[in-house]
């Protein structure tokens, strides 16, 4: 079945260190993004890929990297300079960055920084 | 700021009522999608209306968008048990760098009790 991957489910780290997450999808999308979840304030974009070897910052990008090496991977670290890394962070892919279709969401991961 | 916002906050209804979720937007659109979340889970793709359609049907779900108002509402109707779920509009604005961008709304949780 295609899908998308999100791996780790839950991901505990101490301040400082740097935490990559994992993101795979096999439904040979061309553009990936990344969205951070928090309590009551909906999906925000960090980061989003429309093609490999290319990615734009969305709307919260700072602490935030991502590399797009493979069109199947779309990683996400989360750097110490992020100053509130705690959240639920949801992978999405999507058919073609032009057209007009539907996202297709992993089951996230949920990162806890102490 | 949010381009998507969603009214009620959170909706608790009784098996077999109808539940009516609005979502309003501050931008033209080129489209506008609902989503659906389960508890901890990623969002799952319920119906996208293009901003040149004025509703649209799905099963039990009936979405419909005015322009002129900024507005979408989601109807669910006769609805069960395992409704209960956040939902969310998202909503993408034309050209430039907005292609492939989604902008969520902070969602509607809605509660439906056996």
């Amino acid at each position: 079945d295609g899908g998308i991957t999100q791996s780790p489910k839950y991901l505990f780290r101490k301040e400082g260190q740097n935490v990559t997450l994992s993101c795979e999808q096999n439904l040979n999308h061309d553009a990936m993004y990344w969205y951070r979840q928090d309590p009551g304030q909906g999906l925000r974009l960090i980061y989003y890929s429309q093609i490999v070897n290319d990615f734009q910052k969305g709307d919260i990008a700072e602490g935030y990297s991502v590399s797009r090496e493979k069109k199947e991977s779309f990683p996400l670290t989360v750097t110490s300079a992020q100053k509130n890394p705690t959240a639920f962070y949801l992978c999405a892919s999507k058919e073609g960055w032009r057209r007009v279709s539907p996202l297709h969401f992993g089951n996230g991961t949920r990162l806890t920084v102490t | 700021s949010q381009q998507g916002e969603e009214d009620p906050q959170a909706l608790s209804i009784q098996e077999g009522e109808n539940a009516t979720m609005n979502c309003s937007y501050k931008t033209s659109i080129n489209n506008l999608q609902w989503y659906r979340q389960n508890s901890g889970r990623g969002l799952v793709h319920l119906i996208l209306i293009r901003s040149n359609e004025r509703e649209k049907h799905s099963g039990r779900l009936r979405v419909t968008l005015d322009t002129s108002k900024k507005s979408s509402s989601l109807l669910i109707t006769a609805s069960r048990a395992a409704d209960t779920a956040s939902y969310f509009c998202a909503s993408r604005g034309f050209g430039g760098t907005s292609y492939g961008k989604l902008t969520f709304g902070q969602g509607t949780i809605l509660t439906v009790h056996p």
